[in-house]
This record gives structure tokens, sequence and C-alpha cells, in this order.
């Protein structure tokens, strides 16, 4: 099972900023928090992980929260090429590839 | 050219038969994995080898079947396919299997209809 938890759904007005939210209360302290999107039909996309610091890098910014129990992923100016389903996933660094997928965060990007 | 290519990206087949779905990474890793994702779109890691050898074997049923001729290929065999094998099938690449980044590089999918 998923350890995180996201909003099933959102909507962002293009050009604004997207915060998704994502709690993952019993994260450990060796695991990472990694977010990857799908968009309709592609294969998922790695975005960003962290640890503790914030994060960013020319798609997005990672804010951890203090206590790493939720973090939220932000897209300074979202497009419409944005829409996509975006998924938080906590992961140990030496659990290889084994990401465990929730339901995501279906993020609409609207004109 | 593609990083993670899969082929092929549609495969329509009867129940019972014998399928398979090749993939390819031309980006040097050393891992490569084979994700499901089903009708509610939950994705779920099936296999993972790293130098060609086997490291992550879920639960999956024996009719499925993964083949690593070299560290750049890993191919999906399904045998005597069933309707609930229909999905959309991801291959995927990293560098590392046991540390790193975790950033791992999926393909475009392949989606099997069983009829």
């Amino acid at each position: 099972d998923a350890k995180t938890t996201q909003p099933p759904s959102m909507d962002c007005a293009e050009g604004r900023a997207a915060n998704l939210p994502c709690n993952h209360s019993t994260i450990s302290g060796n695991e990472y928090v990694y977010w990857y999107r799908q968009i309709h039909s592609q294969g998922p996309q790695y975005i960003i992980h962290g640890l503790k610091n914030n994060e960013t890098n020319e798609m997005a910014s990672l804010i951890i929260t203090e206590d790493r129990k939720s973090s939220t992923l932000i897209l300074p100016h979202a497009t419409l090429r944005d829409t996509a389903v975006y998924y938080c996933i906590v992961r140990a660094y030496n659990q290889g590839g084994k990401l465990i997928f929730g339901q995501g965060t279906e993020l609409s990007v609207k004109p | 050219d593609t990083a993670v290519s899969q082929t092929p990206k549609y495969l329509v087949t009867q129940m019972g038969n014998d399928k398979s779905i090749k993939c390819e990474q031309n980006l040097g890793h050393d891992t490569m994995y084979w994700y499901k994702q089903d009708s509610k779109k939950f994705l779920k890691i099936m296999f993972s080898y790293n130098n060609k050898e086997l490291i992550i074997n879920e639960t999956v049923p024996n009719r499925f079947s993964p083949k690593s001729p070299d560290k750049a290929h890993l191919n999906l065999h399904i045998n005597s396919l069933e309707l609930g094998d229909s999905a959309v099938y991801f291959c995927a690449s990293s560098q590392v299997a046991g540390s790193g980044t975790g950033e791992l590089f999926f393909g475009e999918g392949s989606r099997l209809t069983v009829l």
C-alpha cells in the first residue's frame, strides 16, 4: 500500500502556481520523498525528490515540512501541458526501483 | 533517440495465446523494470533485473516470464493470456539498483487487450 495521501484532483489556472500537497505521516528517517507525473497515455516522468531540505530544479520546487510528515510540490507557472496525474512516493534510498504508486492527484490546468 | 522504447505499443489478442513485449534502453543503465497499470490506473511493479539478474519478483503469476538477454534489454513473455491480463505494461530503467537517486525512466507503455 502507498504510504502517502494526496487529494484526488485539483484545478489550477494557466500561468498561476500549482501547489500539490502530500501527506506522509509515517515516513521513516531514511525515506526520501519523490514526485512523478503521468501525462495521459504516457509513461510516468520523474520530477524531483528530497529528504528534508527544500529542493528546486527546472521543473518544480519541493517543500518538505520540518517534521517531514508532509510536503508540497510547486509548479511555479503552470501551463496546459502540466495537466497530468501527480504521484507523491516515499522510498528508502536503498530500495532500488520499487516505487509504490498511490492514486495520485489529477491536476487540471485550465486556460 | 527514445531512451526507453517498447514494442509493440498496442497488442490485441485472444485468451489463451502467448505474447511477448520487448523493451530496450539506450541510457547505459544497469537496472530495468516491468510495471503494470491496470484499468483503475494503479501502477505496480512486477519485476526488476540488474545486469541480467532478477532482483525483484513481486507476486506475479508464473505465466509471466521476464527475460534479459543483456542489460539493455528486458522482455516480458506472457503465456496463456487471460482477460485480467489486459493492462498497460511499462518498462523502465535506472542507473543503479540498490541505491541512487531513485529516478526511473519509463517507456511509453504497451497496451495489451485480451479478448
